[in-house]
């Protein structure tokens, strides 16, 4: 089978950095993605990770690595419109298989 | 606009009704899915479909049954509706898996369904 764990809230500051952690059990395995929801909203892709190593894309990064399980969104220069839940999810034999979320608030 | 849409956006009805949730992509996707999200945010793959073909079918109960008309549509109909079927629904599509680099899923913006 497959298990994702995520931390389920994170609050910090408006301007800081914060890091959102995800490790992962799953059999066979291509890559993790992160994807977004604003209350309300949908789904949103942010960003994916196939391979070791960092993926940067604006404020945003995301890291991976396999030997260990493990990823990460970095989140940077946070602003208020940032505060969402944030969905790890493996790709593996199957389609995508999404974490619990963590439901971040940035803080004036 | 090329996108994933969903009707209807809010359903509320009565335990032991019958309904439906359409869904279209003009992406020119493959493949479509439906998740379910419940009250915690927990979001759960509940079907997908490759090309018309039913691919994945999780443990859900025989009362959801998922039809797809051609690859661009994908509609849920529920039979006999319960309270705990109550939830927002996702639809989304994606290219076939294994052809995309990333394997991105577009979503629907959801049908919130409540069940009294």
């Amino acid at each position: 089978g497959q298990s994702l764990e995520q931390p389920s809230e994170v609050t910090a500051v408006e301007g800081a950095i914060v890091q959102i952690n995800c490790t992962y059990q799953t059999s066979g395995f291509y890559g993790l993605s992160w994807y977004q929801q604003h209350d309300g909203g949908a789904p949103t892709f942010l960003s994916y990770n196939g391979l070791d190593g960092l993926e940067e894309t604006g404020r945003f990064s995301s890291f991976l690595s396999r030997s260990d399980s493990y990823g990460y969104l970095l989140l940077q220069e946070l602003q208020m419109k940032d505060s969402a839940s944030y969905f790890c999810a493996v790709r593996g034999n199957t389609p995508l298989v999404f974490g619990k979320g963590t439901r971040l608030s940035v803080i004036a | 606009d090329t996108a994933v849409s969903q009707t209807p956006k809010y359903l509320v009805t009565q335990m032991g009704n019958d309904k439906s949730i359409k869904c279209e992509q003009n992406l020119g996707h493959d493949t479509m899915y439906w998740y379910k999200q419940d009250s915690k945010k927990f979001l759960k793959i509940m079907f997908s479909y490759n090309n018309k073909e039913l691919i994945i079918n999780e443990t859900v109960p025989n009362r959801f049954s998922p039809k797809s008309p051609d690859k661009a549509h994908l509609n849920l109909h529920i039979n006999s509706l319960e309270l705990g079927d109550s939830a927002v629904y996702f639809c989304a599509s994606s290219q076939l898996p294994g052809t995309s680099p990333t394997g991105e899923q577009f979503f629907g913006p959801g049908t919130r369904l409540t069940v009294l």
